[in-house]
């Protein structure tokens, strides 16, 4: 069964700490791994997207990793900041079908002074 | 959040009744998705459209519906057949090609009583 698990649930950590964000998967054929921010309310945004030859992409503070040997994945957050309180999301592209993205149910993170 | 507009922000409705949701992306994608998304849950897809007058029902169909008749538009219909439609909803676009990165509306949080 395709699936994507995502853990801690929640985390809260210090303004300028860093934390890592875990995303194992099981979604087989694999063709793309993408991070998502998603604010309280609001639609989320791409952070990275990794395809199977790529084991690490960065975007400022965000840096993801990707062992596809293992079918995990991680996403560093460097130097927290207050507005990185949000959920990250992390999505699973499958080779087959038309529209085959597999949904983790996101890490809740918040940051505080 | 792009170039993809939902409105309204928030909906209420009386159980019952349809209500439409609407989703205008100026992309000029291809491809546009409506996802269901509800606490401690992954996004799941409701139904979606890779070319005007063409859609495909995704995993939770029952009680919607929706129309292409132009690319940048991609309406949803809750019906009253919908059980539980009090969610947050967000419409996505995309091409059709390379990773087909997926981008996301602000979405529309409805509240049925």
């Amino acid at each position: 069964k395709n699936q994507v698990e995502q853990s801690p649930q929640s985390l809260i950590i210090l303004e300028g700490k860093n934390c890592t964000l875990q995303c194992n998967y099981t979604v087989s054929p694999f063709s793309n791994l993408r991070w998502y921010k998603q604010d309280t309310g609001r639609g989320p945004v791409s952070l990275t997207i990794m395809t199977f030859s790529e084991n690490t992409k960065s975007n400022g503070r965000y840096t993801a990793t990707l062992d596809a040997d293992t079918k995990q994945s991680s996403l560093h957050i460097t130097a927290s900041q207050l507005s990185d309180s949000a959920s990250y999301i992390c999505v699973v592209g499958s080779q087959t079908g038309a529209n085959n993205l597999f949904f983790g149910t996101g890490t809740r993170l918040t940051v505080i002074p | 959040d792009g170039g993809i507009t939902q409105s309204p922000k928030y909906l209420f409705r009386k159980e019952g009744q349809n209500v439409t949701l609407s989703c205008e992306q100026n992309l000029n994608h291809d491809a546009m998705y409506w996802y269901r998304q509800d606490p401690g849950q992954g996004l799941r897809l409701i139904y979606y459209s890779q070319i005007v007058n063409d859609f495909q029902k995704g995993d939770i169909a029952e009680g919607y519906s929706v129309s292409r008749e132009k690319k940048e538009s991609f309406p949803l219909t809750v019906t009253s057949a919908q059980k539980n439609p009090t969610a947050f909803y967000l419409c996505a676009s995309s091409t059709t090609s390379g990773t087909g990165e997926q981008y996301f509306g602000p979405g529309t949080r409805l509240t049925v009583t």
